[in-house]
């Protein structure tokens, strides 16, 4: 099984909808991401947790919002998808290091 | 942040070694360097870590010279399956979050 889950792995959605990306981890780390990535370019980060009671923007965070529902569970939300919200999303978590686990990703389409 | 540059991509043959070089001129001193590798519609995977000298693992080197202000990764005889982008991280910043450049396109042909 993997390390760190992502579900779905495939969304399509129209203009508007809100809709809710989940990600879970059995590595039994306290920090977790979301980052975004469109063709061609690196990823973005959006948002960042470093234990349960603690979330935090990261460089692109408008338009979304998060949930840390436990330590292994971390989960992204579009208010109201827009097209431009269109890309490949990542989940990861790490421990003290830097070494970061990534999940196999969520292609959102918005329509 | 220590902020990272790298070539945009690189090309090599099969059984050739790669070597890509990432500047981090800014590097602060508790800042270690870390890359990751990723493949088309995957998450990146670390490959190596390491803070001065030389780190090798069964899969990359990576080589630091004493003034850190820049690191080799070092792929030895590649082969097809080591198409992918690399990307160099340095340290932290002041969150403690990591962030990604653009990273380097390695293709590998026959």
């Amino acid at each position: 099984d993997a390390d760190v889950t992502q579900t779905p792995r495939n969304r399509i959605t129209k203009t508007g909808k809100r809709i809710m990306l989940e990600c879970s981890q059995t590595k039994g780390h306290d920090r977790m991401y979301w980052y975004r990535q469109d063709p061609g370019l690196g990823l973005r980060l959006i948002y960042y947790s470093f234990d349960v009671k603690d979330i935090n923007k990261g460089e692109i965070s408008d338009g979304y919002s998060v949930s840390r529902q436990a330590q292994a569970k971390f989960s992204l939300s579009l208010e109201s998808a827009i097209p431009n919200q269109t890309a490949l999303y990542f989940c990861a978590t790490s421990g003290e290091s830097e070494k970061l686990f990534f999940g196999s990703g969520t292609q959102l389409s918005v329509l | 942040l220590a902020k990272t540059t790298q070539p945009i991509s690189m090309d090599s043959y099969e059984g050739q070694e790669v070597n890509i070089t990432c500047s981090h001129n800014n590097i602060a001193t508790n800042d270690y360097i870390t890359w990751y590798q990723q493949f088309p519609s995957q998450g990146p995977r670390f490959i190596i870590q390491g803070y001065k000298t030389k780190v090798t693992n069964e899969v990359a080197s990576l080589f630091i010279p004493a003034d850190r202000k820049s690191s080799t990764l070092s792929l030895p005889r590649v082969s097809l399956s080591d198409t992918a982008v690399y990307y160099c991280l340095v340290g932290t910043d002041s969150w403690g979050k990591l962030q990604f450049g653009a990273g380097t396109q390695v293709v590998v042909t026959p």
